[in-house]
C-alpha cells in the first residue's frame, strides 16, 4: 500500500497568493482528516470528511481556508489569500471505519509552508 | 469538552533507560486512547491503542495501560533505545459521535547513546 500521498512537500509562497495542498488518502477509506502543525500551537484539526462529504469544518481558522474532496481518491487545502502567519506543517490523514474503537488515522508525510 | 493532557518536554535519557510518559484524559464515556509517535521529517503513526478499560496496548516494547480510575494512559518502555528518538502524542477519540480525535501537545524524547 501507497499509504497517504502528499503534495508538494515543501510550498514556498509570497504573501498574498493562493495555495493549493493535495492528499490521496489511502485507498478504501472513508474518514479524511486535514491537520495543522505548528510549534506554538501543535496539532491542529482543521477539518474532516466521510464518505466525501465535510462533517466538521469548525477547525478552519478563517473563510480564506477552504477544503474540498471531489471524490474518494483527493481532497484539497487551499488557502486564499495566504498570510505569513500560514506557515506550519499541513497534515493529510485516512482512516476506515472498523468498528466501535477502530479509530486509527493514517498520516501522510506533510506539506511543509511557508508564506513570505 | 474532551482533552488530553501530556507531560512536558524534553525528555531526555540515556540509552537502555526507562521512559514514562504521563498521560491523562478528561472525557465522557469510554473513549477509545492512543499513543502515535513522529520521527523527524515525518508524520504521524499509531503507536499503540487501547479501547477499553483495564486494555493495555502494547508495540515495539512500549505499554500503555487504559486506567478509567484515574482518567491516565502512561505511556512506558523498560529500555529505551537511540531510535525511540522522535515526539509521542497522548491521543483520544471518543465515543460521543463523530471521528473527532484530540491530540496530546506531544513531548519530545531524546535519547544519548
Amino acid at each position: 500500500d501507497a499509504g497517504v500521498i502528499q503534495s508538494p512537500r515543501h510550498e514556498v509562497t509570497e504573501m498574498g497568493q493562493e495555495v493549493t495542498l493535495r492528499c490521496k488518502p489511502i485507498s478504501g477509506h472513508d474518514y479524511l482528516f486535514w491537520y495543522r502543525q505548528t510549534m506554538m500551537r501543535g496539532l491542529e484539526l482543521l477539518i474532516y470528511f466521510n464518505n466525501n462529504v465535510p462533517i466538521d469544518d469548525s477547525g478552519m481558522p478563517e473563510d480564506r481556508f477552504s477544503a474540498k474532496m471531489p471524490n474518494a481518491s483527493f481532497s484539497t487545502l487551499k488557502i486564499q489569500p495566504s498570510e505569513p502567519r500560514d506557515s506550519a506543517v499541513y497534515f493529510c490523514a485516512s482512516s476506515l471505519w472498523a468498528g466501535t474503537g477502530n479509530y486509527e488515522q493514517y498520516f501522510g508525510p506533510g506539506t511543509r509552508l511557508t508564506v513570505t | 469538552g474532551d482533552s488530553v493532557t501530556q507531560m512536558e518536554g524534553p525528555v531526555t535519557l540515556s540509552e537502555e533507560a526507562f521512559l514514562t510518559i504521563n498521560c491523562t484524559y478528561t472525557a465522557t464515556g469510554y473513549p477509545s486512547l492512543f499513543w502515535y509517535v513522529q520521527y523527524p521529517g515525518e508524520g504521524l503513526q499509531l503507536l499503540l491503542k487501547a479501547t477499553k478499560a483495564d486494555d493495555k496496548g502494547s508495540n515495539k516494547g512500549f505499554e500503555a495501560t487504559y486506567r478509567k480510575e484515574t482518567t491516565s494512559f502512561h505511556l512506558e518502555k523498560g529500555s529505551v533505545q537511540v531510535s525511540d528518538s522522535a515526539v509521542y502524542f497522548c491521543a483520544l477519540t471518543g465515543n460521543t459521535g463523530g471521528f473527532k480525535t484530540i491530540f496530546g501537545a506531544g513531548t519530545r524524547l531524546f535519547v544519548k547513546a
